[in-house]
């Protein structure tokens, strides 16, 4: 089945303590992309990747890492989680980039206290 | 940059069409315009893309008027089952200033 898979589903974390957030693609696609969802902002992209070793900044890039290493895995790096990235993520990935249909997983809930 | 808008919320009742437009002034010319579904605890589902005039899918429509300037989805004859958040993306291939909307709340009643 083609899906995007992420994990954790949900997270409390305390602020400070890295965590990361892995996302897996099996459907060979070359983009891939990160957003958080607040209540009221929508969709606003962190990062993306049109490809393996290439990545970019998107909307609201500050204090996130990623990277891209294999092609289907686009892991978030949280190196010092602070209260304001409590949120909704969620990866995304497509054949192409943006203009194409993404796939979104299900969604990490993430909790900083 | 294509700064989306869209309407917070809409009401319905099952078997209505129902239009929701999205309004993206500042539309770049490699820019595609897509919709997407999203229901509660879920991600959000593609629903139809368009770049000028008009497509239709099994499920949706998307009328796009010349100067492309806004966007209207249409879905036809709507059951309880299309109570969803929906959101117009507009953006070009490498994802250069792309926009999501806030989303539009739409509620079918019976």
């Amino acid at each position: 089945e083609a899906q995007v898979t992420q994990n954790p589903r949900y997270l409390i974390t305390v602020t400070g303590k890295k965590l990361t957030v892995t996302c897996s693609q099996n459907m060979n696609h070359e983009y891939m992309s990160w957003y958080r969802q607040d209540p009221g902002l929508g969709l606003r992209q962190i990062y993306y990747s049109m490809n393996v070793e290439v990545t970019d900044k998107g909307d609201v890039p500050e204090g996130y890492k990623v990277s891209r290493k294999e092609k289907r895995n686009f892991p978030l790096i949280l190196e010092s989680p602070s209260p304001n990235q409590t949120s909704l993520y969620f990866c995304a990935s497509s054949l192409g980039g943006v203009s194409d249909e993404q796939y979104f997983g299900p969604g990490t809930r993430l909790t900083v206290t | 940059l294509a700064k989306t808008t869209q309407p917070i919320s809409m009401d319905s009742y099952e078997g209505q069409e129902v239009n929701i437009t999205c309004s993206h002034n500042n539309i770049a010319t490699n820019d595609y315009i897509t919709w997407y579904q999203q229901f509660p605890s879920q991600g959000p589902r593609f629903i139809i893309q368009g770049y000028k005039t008009k497509v239709t899918n099994e499920v949706a429509s998307l009328f796009i008027p010349a100067d492309r300037k806004s966007s209207t989805l249409s879905l036809p004859r709507v059951s309880l089952s299309d109570t969803a958040v929906y959101y117009c993306l507009v953006g070009d291939i490498l994802g250069n200033d792309m926009r999501f909307g806030a989303g539009t709340r739409l509620t079918v009643k019976p």
